[in-house]
This record gives C-alpha cells, sequence and structure tokens, in this order.
C-alpha cells in the first residue's frame, strides 16, 4: 500500500518567491497533520483537517502561511511571500478516525525547504 | 499544553548492546507512538503504544498511562538503529495532533 506522498523532496528558492508544497494522504483516511521540523523548536503541529475541514491552525506561524485540502486525497501548503526562517523540514502525516477514534498517524518522507 | 519530555538526550552504545529509552508526559493521552528517525531524515513509525505493551523484533515498548511514562527498549544494538528516536503524544479528550518530544540521540558504534 502507498503510505503518504510528499512533494517535492527538495526545494530550494529565493526570499520572496511563493512555495508550494503538496501531500497526498493514504486512501480512507480522513485526517490530514502538517508538521514543521526545525533544530530550534523540533517538530511541531502547523494545521490539521478531519474530513477536509481545517480544525486547528493554531500553530500557523503567520498569515503568510495557507493551507488547503479541496478533496479526501490532496492537500498543499503554501508560503507567500517566503523569507529565510521559513527554511525546515515540512512533514505531512495522515490517520484514521475509525474504531476508537484516534489511530496512528503515518508519516510522508517530508519536504526539505531552504529559503536563500 | 501537554509536556512530553524524552530521556537521555544522547546515548552512545557499542553494538551489541541493550538500551532503554523513557518518555513522561504531563497529561492523560489517548495516542503515544514511538519514531525512528533515521539519517535520512524519514520518521519510521516504531509502535502505537497509549497502553500496555508491544514487541517487534529486537525493540519492544511499554506504557504506563496511569503513570504517564513510556519505555522503549533496544536489544542487541545495531549500527543501523542510529538515529533520532521520537516518542510523541495527544492529550485524550478531542486534541488529536501529536506533541513531541525533543527526542534522543542515539548513536551505535561498530
Amino acid at each position: 500500500d502507498a503510505g503518504v506522498i510528499q512533494s517535492p523532496r527538495h526545494e530550494v528558492t529565493e526570499m520572496g518567491q511563493e512555495v508550494t508544497l503538496r501531500c497526498k494522504p493514504i486512501s480512507g483516511h480522513n485526517s490530514l497533520f502538517w508538521y514543521r521540523q526545525t533544530m530550534m523548536r523540533g517538530l511541531e503541529l502547523l494545521i490539521y483537517f478531519n474530513n477536509n475541514v481545517p480544525i486547528d491552525d493554531s500553530g500557523m506561524p503567520e498569515d503568510r502561511f495557507s493551507a488547503k485540502m479541496p478533496n479526501a486525497s490532496f492537500s498543499t501548503l503554501k508560503i507567500q511571500p517566503s523569507e529565510p526562517r521559513d527554511s525546515a523540514v515540512y512533514f505531512c502525516a495522515s490517520s484514521s478516525t475509525a474504531g476508537s477514534g484516534n489511530q496512528p498517524q503515518h508519516f510522508g518522507d517530508g519536504t526539505r525547504l531552504s529559503i536563500l | 499544553g501537554i509536556q512530553v519530555e524524552q530521556s537521555p538526550p544522547d546515548l552512545i552504545l557499542q553494538e551489541g548492546a541493550n538500551s532503554t529509552l523513557r518518555c513522561n508526559f504531563s497529561d492523560s493521552v489517548n495516542n503515544l507512538q514511538w519514531f525512528h528517525q533515521n539519517p535520512w531524515g524519514q520518521l519510521i513509525n516504531l509502535f502505537y503504544i497509549p497502553s500496555g505493551t508491544k514487541q517487534n523484533g529486537r525493540l519492544s515498548a511499554t506504557t504506563v498511562a496511569t503513570e504517564r511514562y513510556s519505555l522503549l527498549y533496544i536489544s542487541s544494538s545495531q549500527t543501523t538503529d542510529s538515529g533520532v528516536y521520537f516518542c510523541a503524544v495527544s492529550r485524550s479528550g478531542s486534541a488529536r495532533q501529536l506533541t513531541f518530544g525533543s527526542g534522543t540521540q542515539l548513536t551505535v558504534l561498530p
């Protein structure tokens, strides 16, 4: 079975450019999470969706960040305009709420973003 | 929010040795996962263990939810076990997002 698929794997761009990160969750999973990993702050949640609806976006740093989930099989995280401090590894994860309502999260391989 | 503390922060072992990693958390949880982040940066699911004990080959984990801690045991360590081990939890209730500990950096020497 295919896991969580993220693209691109690596992105290098200049400050001020728009960056779009993409995620395809595991088929049948109805929850999707975006996390960011930095040396200073470790792994932290940015936003999560349940049934394509944003539930908690309190981790989104500022208005330059936006996330969408137009359907059950696709999500994007956009940064516009990008800044050097946005450089990090961005992970997407998905899980199911079947059964007990809280199932393990499965992570993609991440997107390593460098803003010059 | 919930606090997650992992210990030790760093661990260096000789190949073949055993080790125990600890995760303490500050509130009741409905999800606890152990991950291994390999040198390529991938987060590999090791265990989903909000309570009880599980084993998978040389690895096993125990969570004592009433006392708010979890342990990850690695036996007969191999160089490929090197990397960072993370514990992550979701607080009981409606919250579903994972809060991660700061990790244990494990180095296994040949």
